[in-house]
């Protein structure tokens, strides 16, 4: 049972354009949704997450937007550099009182951006 | 470098044979994590230790495999009479466990790739 699903698998942007990844989750029971960036040969690194809470996160070029009543959540990347290019993670993690701190992660989307 | 260390960086072997990998978290992180990544998937979720205690496993984690942080520091994850399905990329995290209540970021090394032939 995937409890997060990711799409696309795979992405290709231009220099300048905006990429756009999509998640969507079952367990409404998640409360927070980290996003990571993996370069390869790399350890994920977390580059911005959000609570259900709030509908939108902005941080320089990145945004989370965060739709609770669809279970939905993207990630947006404006101004693409070709140093973007790398896998992108979202996940989902379960509230601290549940006593589960593991990440359930999406499958990831391969970004490349092209000059 | 005080991030997440973990050795080796790459492990072939045979299989049937035994393999150990070793975690280093960062130094003041309570909280450690293994997960597995396989290609074109995400990590999924083995175990994770708050100091020297193992809290949490996971399905995946069958009884061929074996984590230990016998000091609250470092970890180590072995595999016994391993098998071509175990090839993957392991990766350790830690984490702060306070303050409670809250997500604590959890930082990933950069992982130990294992091929079984």
């Amino acid at each position: 049972q995937q409890q997060v699903k990711q799409s696309p698998q795979s992405l290709i942007v231009q220099k300048g354009g905006i990429s756009i990844i999509n998640c969507a989750y079952e367990n409404t029971a998640f409360d927070y949704f980290p996003w990571y960036q993996q370069f390869p040969g790399k350890g994920p690194a977390l580059l911005i997450a959000i609570r259900p809470d709030v509908s939108e996160k902005k941080e320089g070029r990145f945004t989370i937007s965060f739709n609770k009543s669809a279970k939905q959540f993207s990630l947006h990347i404006m101004d693409s550099q070709p140093g973007d290019s790398a896998t992108y993670f979202c996940a989902a993690i379960l509230p601290a009182w549940a006593g589960s701190y593991q990440l359930t992660f999406g499958k990831g989307t391969k970004l490349s951006v092209i000059p | 470098d005080t991030g997440v260390s973990q050795d080796p960086r790459h492990k072939i072997t045979k299989r049937g044979q035994n393999v150990t990998f070793r975690c280093d978290p960062i130094s003041e992180h309570n909280r450690l994590y293994w997960y597995r990544q396989t290609l074109g998937q995400g990590p999924e979720f083995l175990t994770y230790f708050q100091n020297e205690a193992q809290l949490e496993k996971s399905r995946l984690l069958s009884d061929r495999f074996s984590a230990e942080r016998p000091k609250g520091s470092f970890s180590t994850l072995e595999i016994q009479r391993t098998e071509q399905g175990d090839s993957a990329m392991y990766l350790c995290a830690s984490s702060l466990a306070y303050p409670s209540g809250t997500y604590n970021e959890q930082f990933f090394g950069p992982g130990t790739r294992l091929t079984v032939l």
